[in-house]
C-alpha cells in the first residue's frame, strides 16, 4: 500500500517562510506532487518533482529526497492568500496514473 | 472558460435515494478520474477512465456506485440507495495523455449531503 504523513496544521505571520513537510512509504514511486486546497474551491496544482533536487516556481519551491522517501513545500514571503490546505500526493505505480494524496497541512498566515 | 466543471455544485438528498453527477473534463483531455473527499482528509480515488473505458475502480466504490463516460467527454457518477456515509465532496479531475501526466486538473466538486 501507499501512505503519507504531512502535519495537519501549521500557522505562520505574513511576510515569513514556512516549510511543510511530507514522508511517505510507497511500493513503488514516480514522483511527488504537491496541490494547494482554498476552503470550498477545487485542488490546484502546485508542483511536481520526480527527480531529488529542488523545484522553483515563484514563490514556492518543492524538495525531494527519494533516498529519505521525504520532500517539503517550502512557501517563501507569505501572503494572506496562502492560507489554505496543502495536499503532497504520489501518483501510484499502474498506468492510470491516480493520485494517491495526504491528508492535506492546513496552513493559516496571520498578519 | 475551458477548466473542469460538475454540476450540481451542491446537493441534498434524502437516505435511500438515488443521485446523479456530471462532470465535463477539459476538452482535450481524455483521462478523467473521480475522487472522493471528506472533511479534514485528502482526496480518495474512486474510478478512473481513459477515453470511453472505465479502466479501474477503488475497493472504496460499492456497487451502489456506477460512472459512465459514454463518449468519452463528459462523464456521470451515480449513487444509488444513499447512505449517510456517502456525504462528502465528489471532485471530478482531468488530464492528458499527451504531455503534463502530472498534473490533474480538478473541477470544483459536488458536495453531497444525505440526510
Amino acid at each position: 500500500g501507499q501512505s503519507l504523513e504531512q502535519p495537519s496544521e501549521v500557522t505562520a505571520v505574513e511576510g515569513a517562510i514556512v516549510q511543510i513537510n511530507c514522508t511517505y512509504q510507497t511500493s513503488g514511486f514516480y514522483g511527488l506532487s504537491w496541490y494547494q486546497q482554498h476552503d470550498g474551491g477545487a485542488p490546484t496544482f502546485l508542483s511536481y518533482n520526480a527527480l531529488d533536487g529542488l523545484e522553483e516556481t515563484g514563490r514556492f519551491s518543492s524538495f525531494l529526497s527519494r533516498s529519505d522517501s521525504y520532500g517539503y513545500l517550502l512557501l517563501q514571503e507569505l501572503q494572506m492568500k496562502d492560507s489554505a490546505s496543502y495536499f503532497c500526493a504520489v501518483r501510484d505505480m499502474d498506468s492510470s496514473y491516480k493520485l494517491i494524496f495526504g491528508s492535506g497541512t492546513r496552513l493559516l498566515v496571520r498578519p | 472558460d475551458t477548466g473542469v466543471s460538475q454540476d450540481p455544485r451542491h446537493k441534498i438528498t434524502k437516505r435511500g435515494q438515488n443521485v446523479t453527477f456530471r462532470c465535463d473534463p477539459i476538452s482535450e483531455h481524455n483521462r478523467l478520474y473521480w475522487y472522493r473527499q471528506t472533511l479534514g482528509q485528502g482526496p480518495e480515488f474512486l474510478t478512473y477512465f481513459q477515453n470511453e473505458a472505465q479502466l479501474e475502480k477503488s475497493r472504496l466504490l460499492s456497487d451502489r456506485f456506477s460512472a459512465e463516460r459514454p463518449k468519452g467527454s463528459f462523464s456521470t457518477l451515480e449513487i444509488q440507495r444513499t447512505e449517510q456515509g456517502d456525504s462528502a465532496m465528489y471532485l471530478c479531475a482531468s488530464t492528458a495523455t499527451s504531455g503534463g501526466l502530472n498534473e490533474q486538473f480538478f473541477g470544483p466538486g459536488t458536495r453531497l449531503t444525505v440526510l
